[in-house]
């Protein structure tokens, strides 16, 4: 089963922030929290990943809250090309499972 | 990103036969390798966790004899699937991950059983 909780969909205006939340009050200690979407029939693709403090690279940022129980994905400025299905999973080591995700949608 | 290799991308097969899949780690040594099934607008479901020479760990309601896991190196993983049947028809993915690390996934296989 899933650890985390995802709205089932979102819009963003093109070139706008796209802030996309998950819950996950049930993380334990040892449990990263990664995001990946998926474009259409394609494999995941790795976004970002994170254990307490805020992380940043070229793709996106991640904010967790400092009791680490959600977390925000947030697309800078988001293209048409960013539409996708977004997944949070909290895992550890050998456990990687996937929840509904949030469709989101970015409109011109 | 590190680079995951799954072949084939489609395959049709008769019902009754046999279907191999691979999922090749190409610029990394995977310790752990995921395999995942997904139907038309669902999310991914876990199948099988393998690690490096040690026999996969199934999820519940999984056949293992049907879903066959090879994990005999560090960057080559395959699942056969076997007898398969029109309901096995659906789009399986693969992922790797080094130890600790993120994972990345195949491009996945479209799977049709006629």
């Amino acid at each position: 089963d899933a650890k985390t909780t995802q709205p089932t969909s979102m819009d963003c205006a093109e070139g706008r922030a796209a802030n996309l939340p998950c819950n996950h009050s049930t993380i334990s200690g040892n449990e990263y929290v990664y995001w990946y979407r998926q474009i259409h029939s394609q494999g995941p693709q790795y976004i970002i990943h994170g254990l307490k403090n805020n992380e940043t690279n070229e793709m996106a940022s991640l904010i967790i809250t400092e009791d680490r129980k959600s977390s925000t994905l947030i697309l800078p400025h988001a293209t048409l090309r960013d539409t996708a299905v977004y997944y949070c999973i909290v895992r550890e080591s050998n456990d990687m499972r996937f929840g509904a995700g949030t469709r989101l949608t970015v409109k011109p | 990103g590190a680079v995951v290799s799954q072949h084939p991308s489609r395959v049709i097969c008769k019902s009754g036969t046999s279907v191999k899949i691979e999922c090749r780690s190409l610029d990394f040594q995977a310790t752990t390798m995921f395999w995942y099934r997904q139907f038309p607008k669902q999310s991914l479901m876990l199948m099988a966790t393998s690690n490096e020479g040690s026999k996969a760990t199934y999820e519940q309601g999984v056949e293992k004899d049907k879903f066959l896991i090879n994990h005999a190196s560090l960057t080559l993983s395959t699942l056969t699937v076997t007898s398969a049947h029109p309901e096995d028809s659906s789009f399986y993915i693969c992922s790797a991950s080094a130890a600790n690390t993120e994972a990345f996934f195949g491009q996945g296989t479209r799977l049709t059983v006629v």
